[in-house]
């Protein structure tokens, strides 16, 4: 069965600087997706990024930007230029192969709390 | 509206009361989905109705009844819950292509005393 570990329940940045959060997940399927997911205290879970593991570059959005090194089994998100809205909690998540008209399934990690500081 | 929205944000209620959850998608997705988040832990899927119909129920107990009347709609009827049953319940719609991200409401909290 897939799973997927963050094991960092809590960190935290100082607004404007870098802060890498960790992901590793454990699968025997050679494709699959990626996701980061982030909820700030509003609750609303949102999407930060998506990543094929069929595509061997890195995905960016903004700020965002993923390290997957799928050898490894390693899916870690950065964070450049903290902003104090960034904070919230983040969940790592993966997505198995479809098979046979079998849906979509997310297995999500437990979560980080990353908390930005002024 | 945009996105996924769903109401009531704030749901208290008996062990004896009947209640639903209400979601609906302004995306023109065409799969939805229903989750249960519980105090660490990691999110639990409930159900996932593709193309109106249901695709998944992962061993969810009877008390907790979803309905998909249409793509853009999503219902959970709640009746004679337990207190363990009190978690966060959020709701999400997709397209049905595989690797579609899902795109989350902003969750019911939901109490039962």
């Amino acid at each position: 069965a897939q799973t997927v570990t963050q094991s960092q329940p809590e960190m935290s940045v100082q607004e404007a600087e870098t802060v890498t959060l960790s992901c590793t997940y454990d699968t025997s399927e050679n494709n699959y997706y990626l996701f980061w997911y982030k909820q700030p205290p509003s609750r609303q879970m949102i999407l930060v990024i998506r990543q094929e593991a069929y595509k061997q570059q890195n995905a960016t959005e903004n700020r965002f930007s993923v390290n997957f090194q799928k050898a490894a089994k390693s899916f870690s998100l950065k964070i450049s230029d903290s902003q104090l809205g960034d904070t919230a909690m983040y969940f790592c998540a993966f997505m198995k192969p479809r098979y046979g008209g079998a849906t979509n399934k997310l297995i999500f990690g437990t979560g980080t709390l990353l908390a930005v500081q002024p | 509206e945009t996105g996924v929205t769903q109401t009531p944000r704030h749901l208290v209620m008996g062990m004896t009361n009947k209640k639903s959850l209400k979601c609906e998608q302004h995306l023109g997705h065409n799969a939805m989905y229903w989750y249960k988040q519980s105090a660490k832990k990691p999110l639990e899927l409930m159900f996932v109705y593709s193309l109106e119909e249901r695709v998944e129920n992962n061993s969810v107990p009877s008390r907790f009844s979803p309905e998909c009347p249409n793509s853009s709609h999503l219902f959970l009827h709640l009746h004679t819950l337990q207190p363990e049953d009190s978690a966060l319940y959020l709701c999400a719609s997709s397209q049905v292509g595989w690797g579609a991200a899902q795109y989350f409401g902003p969750g019911t909290r939901l109490t039962v005393l």
